[in-house]
């Protein structure tokens, strides 16, 4: 059974920092390319960041790529988002999504879709 | 302001068929983007209904279909049932941003 699970997520203050995790089971982690995205509270969802499979490229949204960092480690199995400099307006569950592709380059990955999704871990940014 | 326009709901009655709808620009549904479709329950993370416009993954009723045309796209849901009561999301890709872009979401209410 294909799963992923988000974990690192909690109550930070504007200006710090946080880790995000995400544990995949049931496939082969290292061959696909993996997406975070978020939804903040009652609002939609909004894509953040990709990660090639290999971990060679990423690609983030233009108003987050300052402050987040994706990454991976394909010998532990587990897909990161560092969050630098917090802010009010991060608050949202992140979700960690796999793309459907089979070792497919990022480029081409523009024309593919999210699944499965995790179920979400919540960050608060509060002071 | 999401990149890609959803009315914020429909309802329909059970046993009846509703469309949802999800337009786009050039850059992206209207781009020769595909168009992919998410149901959500509340709390839980989306859930893949509908893949490269078209396309049902296994596990997901012949019920849910879905269809693109020039900058927009819709999904079709016929015989509705009370379970299918919840949020959907359409998602592209934007040339233009480099990016993926999902709707605002449409709540289905099932009357």
């Amino acid at each position: 059974q294909v799963q992923l699970v988000e974990s690192g997520g909690g109550v930070g203050q504007p200006g710090s920092s946080l880790r995000l995790s995400c544990a995949p089971s049931g496939f082969s982690f290292e061959n696909y390319a993996m997406h975070w995205v978020r939804q903040a509270p009652g609002k939609g969802l909004e894509w953040v960041a990709v990660i090639s499979y290999d971990g060679s490229n990423e690609h983030y949204a233009d108003s987050l790529k300052d402050r987040f960092t994706i990454s991976r480690d394909n010998s532990k199995k587990t897909l990161f988002l560092q969050m630098d400099r917090l802010r009010l307006e991060d608050t949202a569950v992140y979700y960690c999504a796999r793309d459907p592709g089979h070792r497919v380059p990022l480029p081409a990955t523009a024309y593919n879709w999210f699944d499965p999704w995790g179920q979400g871990t919540l960050v608060t940014v509060s002071s | 302001q999401s990149v890609l326009t959803q009315l914020p709901s429909v309802s329909g009655a059970p046993g009846q068929r509703v469309t949802i709808s999800c337009t786009g620009t050039r850059s992206n549904i209207g781009g020769g983007y595909d168009v992919h479709w998410y149901q959500q329950f509340p709390g839980t993370g989306p859930r893949l209904v509908i893949f490269g416009n078209n396309n049902r993954p296994s596990g997901v009723p012949d019920r849910f279909s879905g269809s693109k045309s020039g900058t927009s796209a819709s999904l079709a849901i016929t015989g509705l049932q009370a379970e299918d009561e919840a949020d959907y999301y359409c998602q592209s890709y934007d040339s233009s941003l480099s990016a993926w872009v999902f709707g605002g979401g449409t709540e289905l209410v099932v009357l």
